[in-house]
């Protein structure tokens, strides 16, 4: 099966930069995906890996490993309205399953 | 463009009672999922169909839940009877046919409450 694991909770300042790692297993590696979710709403997508390295869209830049099964999303310039939870998703396997991790809660404080 | 619509977006039943979600996803989308979502957890992947074909049905509670997905369009999910732990967010999700990303576009979801 395919499992991620990512941290629960990270809070960071305003203006600042942080860093959600994520790390996965699966068999036949496809992507892995970060998607956004504030309360009461829809997961939105945010970026996706297929290889080794940075992918930068703005603000957000999503890093991939895939020797060490692991990813990173990077927030600079925080700003309250990023406060939200944060999923990587890993597509992998026969069907290019895509599951989703637990989910990390950002809070970003002034 | 429009995004991907589901109603109701609210419900509330008993337990034993049968319940249906729909979903219209993103014109043009062929591959739909649908997701159970849990307070404070990530989306569970319930079943995903290309087209009109359920390719992943693997974590569907197949004694209570089915779906459908009538020429590849739109798709409806049921439960049938409700039970307290069924109690969650129930989203609707598509994918574009081209790239690579295969990035999914959720709907609002249907929050189901079962007493």
């Amino acid at each position: 099966g395919q499992s991620l694991e990512q941290p629960s909770e990270v809070t960071a300042v305003e203006g600042a930069i942080v860093q959600i790692n994520c790390t996965y297993q699966t068999s036949g590696f496809y992507g892995l995906s970060w998607y956004q979710q504030h309360d009461g709403g829809a997961p939105t997508f945010l970026s996706y890996n297929a290889l080794d390295g940075l992918e930068e869209t703005g603000r957000f830049s999503s890093f991939l490993s895939r020797s060490d099964s692991y990813g990173y999303l990077l927030l600079q310039e925080l700003q309250m309205k990023d406060s939200a939870s944060y999923f990587c998703a890993v597509r992998g396997g026969g069907y290019q399953k895509v599951t989703f991790g637990t989910g990390t809660k950002l809070q970003v404080i002034p | 463009e429009a995004g991907v619509v589901q109603s109701p977006r609210y419900k509330i039943i008993e337990k034993k009672q049968p319940v249906a979600f729909w979903c219209n996803p993103i014109s043009g989308h062929n591959t739909l999922y649908w997701y159970r979502q849990n307070l404070g957890q990530g989306p569970e992947l319930l079943i995903r169909y290309e087209n009109e074909e359920a390719v992943d049905d693997s974590q569907l509670p197949k004694d209570r839940f089915s779906a459908e997905r009538l020429k590849g369009v739109d798709s409806t999910l049921k439960i049938q009877p409700a039970e307290l732990g069924d109690s969650a967010v129930y989203l609707c999700a598509s994918s574009p046919n081209s790239g690579t990303r295969k990035e999914q576009y959720f709907g609002p979801g249907t929050r189901l409450t079962v007493t």
